[in-house]
This record gives C-alpha cells, sequence and structure tokens, in this order.
C-alpha cells in the first residue's frame, strides 16, 4: 500500500514571497491533517479535513495560510506571504476517520530566507 | 492550557539495555495517548496507544505504562537496538481527535 506522498520535499523561498505543499493522502482514507514541526519540537496540528470539509482550523495562522481539499483527496496548504517564522518542516498525515490511526508522510522542508 | 511535555531531551543507551522514555501531561480529561517514533528526515510514525482505563499495554518488545494519579506515561524499549534511535513522542488525542505533540526526547544507541 502507498504512503502518504508529498511535494516537494524542500523549499527555500525569501520572507513576503507565497509557496504551495502538496500531499496525496493514503487512497481511501476520508480525514487528512496537515502539521506544523518547527526544529526541536513536537508537531502542531493546523488543519484538519474530513472528507472535503474542515473540521479543525483553530490553530492556522489565517491571515497568511489557506488549505483545501476540494474533492476530498489531494490537499494542498499555501503560505502567502511567509515570514522567517514560517521555517519549518510541513507534514501531511491521513486516517480512514477521525478516530483511526493517522499515517504521516515524509514532509516539506521549509526555510525562508 | 493543555500541554503534553516530556522530562528529558536527549537519553543515550547501550545496545541491549532497556530503555525508558517519559513523558508528563497536565491535562486530566485526557482518554488516549499515542507514542510515536520519528526518524530523521520521515514523518512520526506509530508506535503503541493507551486508553485512560488502563494502566499497562505491550507491544513487541515496547510497553506503556500510565500513572493517572501524577499524570505520568512511560514507554519502555526492551532490548534497545541502533535501529531504535530516533526522536519519541507522547501524544495526547481530545476533542475532534486533535492529537496534541510534546516536544520529544531523543534516544541515542550507543553500538
Amino acid at each position: 500500500e502507498a504512503g502518504v506522498a508529498q511535494s516537494p520535499r524542500y523549499k527555500i523561498i525569501e520572507k513576503r514571497q507565497s509557496v504551495a505543499f502538496w500531499c496525496n493522502p493514503i487512497s481511501g482514507h476520508a480525514t487528512l491533517y496537515w502539521y506544523q514541526q518547527i526544529l526541536g519540537q513536537g508537531p502542531k496540528l493546523l488543519i484538519q479535513f474530513q472528507n472535503n470539509g474542515v473540521v479543525d482550523d483553530s490553530q492556522l495562522p489565517k491571515d497568511r495560510f489557506s488549505a483545501e481539499r476540494l474533492k476530498g483527496v489531494d490537499s494542498t496548504l499555501k503560505i502567502q506571504p511567509a515570514k522567517l517564522e514560517d521555517s519549518a518542516v510541513y507534514l501531511c498525515a491521513s486516517s480512514l476517520d477521525l478516530k483511526a490511526e493517522q499515517y504521516f508522510g515524509p514532509g516539506t522542508r521549509l526555510t525562508v530566507t | 492550557g493543555e500541554s503534553v511535555g516530556l522530562h528529558l531531551p536527549t537519553l543515550s543507551v547501550q545496545e541491549g539495555d532497556n530503555s525508558i522514555i517519559n513523558c508528563a501531561y497536565s491535562n486530566s480529561a485526557s482518554d488516549y495517548f499515542i507514542w510515536y517514533k520519528q526518524e530523521s528526515g520521515k514523518g512520526p510514525q506509530f508506535i503503541i496507544d493507551i486508553r485512560s482505563n488502563m494502566d499497562k499495554r505491550q507491544g513487541q518488545r515496547v510497553t506503556v505504562l500510565l500513572n493517572k494519579t501524577v499524570k505520568h506515561l512511560s514507554l519502555q524499549i526492551a532490548a534497545t537496538q541502533p535501529g531504535d534511535s530516533a526522536v519519541y513522542f507522547c501524544a495526547e488525542k481530545g476533542g475532534y481527535q486533535k492529537v496534541t505533540f510534546g516536544t520529544g526526547t531523543k534516544l541515542q544507541v550507543i553500538p
């Protein structure tokens, strides 16, 4: 079974630029998550989708971050404009449903200069 | 606010010895806890979980202990191997099944 796919794996941008990350969850998984992991810290949930609806986006900085999962499968996370403090690994995870085990992708490492 | 934290940032153990990684949590309403392993360049990987109505749960070479009285969680790894070297996170599952991670403990296995 293929795991959670993410792209790109690495991205370097200058502050105030825009960036987008893509996630393809495990086939059949209804729930999709985006996490931000700053170096030396545990992942922090940014947004959680159930199919194409948002379950929790309470920790998403909505003035600059946006995410969508239009068809209930793939998802994109966008940052516009980026700040230095956005430098982190962005992890995507998926699960069969809200209560099931989460499977994580390899992440996208973002460096903002 | 709610928090899940770890006592030690780095733990070094000799290959073959047992490892114990500790975690404290502050939300007494938490009813489900998970241990994850994260290797360099990879996402976290589920190891084992435990519900609050249990004190102990065993897996293959791993055991999780839960002490609700002092809000303490531990992960025991038997006969630690070089492949066990990673960062270990305890996490708590709360409302909307949201997972809240602690800051992690790095386990270094000395050959």
